[in-house]
């Protein structure tokens, strides 16, 4: 079955700098890949979606990369803000429309 | 436009009882999926609607049922209800032709 890995449950950062978060999966080779914002009591939003031909994504000061050989995608939020403390999900598709899977997200706080 | 409208926000229910969820996608939204998340299994899909038909399905037992209506509004039913369904249950709409959900602020449902 498929398994979507994101490399650690919490990330503390300093304001400023680049969070880099990974979003490692097995056994499967989805068309795209997508990254939401979860912030505490509220449901996810959307932020990037990156496809399978595509090698970069930026939107504003976040970057997505996806490397279908290595099966990873990596998320950059560059000059961190401490508004930028949230939970990040990466999302894959399961080969049916509107149907992803999700890792267990990444929590990253941003220390000014 | 409104976005996604869960209700209710919050609920506490009993071990054995049933509960309905209710979820109102964004207008012109076709497609509606119901997530469930809790803290040690993340994000996991239930089941999509489109034009009152359920497409997709995760893997939940039978207690967990949804539907549609003609207005694309969807409710989604847990019968015999147990501790381990205590959860936050996230309906989610996508437009016709896209990728991307749009997730309402969820139904955060305790069961004693």
């Amino acid at each position: 079955s498929q398994k979507i890995e994101q490399n650690s449950e919490a990330l503390n950062i300093q304001e400023g700098k680049t969070a880099t978060l990974t979003c490692n999966y097995t056994n499967y080779s989805p068309a795209y890949l997508q990254w939401y914002r979860q912030d505490p009591g509220r449901g996810p939003v959307f932020l990037l979606l990156i496809r399978e031909n595509e090698k970069e994504k930026r939107k504003e000061r976040l970057k997505v990369t996806f490397d279908t050989t290595l099966k990873q995608s990596l998320f950059h939020i560059t000059a961190s803000q401490p508004a930028d403390s949230a939970t990040y999900l990466c999302a894959l598709d399961m080969g049916g429309d509107y149907k992803l899977s999700f890792g267990a997200g990444t929590t990253v706080t941003v220390r000014a | 436009k409104a976005g996604v409208t869960q209700t209710p926000r919050y609920l506490i229910k009993t071990r054995g009882q049933q509960v309905t969820l209710s979820c109102s996608p964004i207008s012109g939204h076709r497609s509606v999926s119901w997530y469930q998340q809790t803290p040690g299994q993340g994000l996991q899909f239930l089941f999509e609607y489109f034009s009152e038909t359920q497409r997709n399905k995760g893997n939940f037992p039978g207690r967990f049922s949804g539907r549609q209506f003609s207005n694309s509004r969807s409710e989604m039913n847990v019968s015999t209800l147990e501790l381990g369904d205590s959860a936050l249950y996230l309906c989610a709409s996508t437009e016709a032709g896209a990728n991307v959900l749009t997730f309402g602020a969820g139904s955060r449902l305790t069961v004693l």
